[in-house]
């Protein structure tokens, strides 16, 4: 089943402490983003990439880092999270960039205390 | 910076009815996107419009672009109580750049 997957669903915790939420796709797509969503502020791009090893920051991307060493997998990293990271994230992916449908992750819900 | 805006914030209307949901947006496109997403779940791909379409229909969806007002509007026609969602545009700026801008969103909930 083509999908696009994220792991962990739901994540509680403390500042500071280093994570990684994975995002991989079976549908051998080129492009690949993060987005954070909040209440009243819809989806916000965090980064892309458009292709492996090609990485560009969206309007968001304080306090996080990605790579794209292949191009199934899109790691999103907070090396040091803070409260104001609480957030639901969505990671996309397309065939070609954003001028093509995207096609989204099931969100993780990240809480930082 | 946001892009799109969406208007209205809400809407709430009878199964049956139409809803029409609009979008602005501020630079030059090369193609707006609606996306749907059900309560805190992944979004999901409705249309597709390019900047040189003016109007396109899929099913019970029409969307039509004004590149001149820089503005979209989604039209559901004889709307479902499975209607009930949040919808949003996303517009890509021409030139090629690879940031997708999602608007604000419309929440919209059909009684049934």
């Amino acid at each position: 089943e083509a999908q696009v997957t994220q792991n962990p669903r739901y994540l509680i915790t403390v500042t500071g402490k280093k994570l990684t939420v994975t995002c991989s796709q079976n549908m051998n797509h080129e492009y690949m983003s993060w987005y954070r969503q909040d209440p009243g502020l819809g989806l916000r791009q965090i980064y892309y990439s458009m292709n492996v090893e090609v990485t560009d920051k969206g309007d968001v991307p304080e306090g996080y880092k990605v790579s794209r060493k292949e191009k199934r997998n899109f790691p999103l990293i907070l090396e040091s999270p803070s409260p104001n990271q609480t957030s639901l994230y969505f990671c996309a992916s397309s065939l070609q960039g954003p001028y093509n449908e995207q096609f989204f992750g099931p969100g993780t819900r990240l809480t930082v205390l | 910076s946001q892009q799109g805006e969406e208007d209205p914030q809400a809407l709430s209307i009878q199964e049956g009815e139409n809803a029409t949901m609009n979008c602005s947006y501020k630079t030059s496109i090369n193609n707006l996107q609606w996306y749907r997403q059900n309560s805190g779940r992944g979004l999901v791909h409705l249309i597709l419009i390019r900047s040189n379409e003016r109007e396109k229909h899929s099913g019970r969806l029409r969307v039509t672009l004004d590149t001149s007002k820089k503005s979209s509007s989604l039209l559901i026609t004889a709307s479902r109580a499975a209607d009930t969602a949040s919808y949003f545009c996303a517009t890509d700026a021409r030139g090629n750049t690879g940031k997708l801008i999602f608007g604000q969103g419309t929440t919209l909930q059909v009684k049934p």
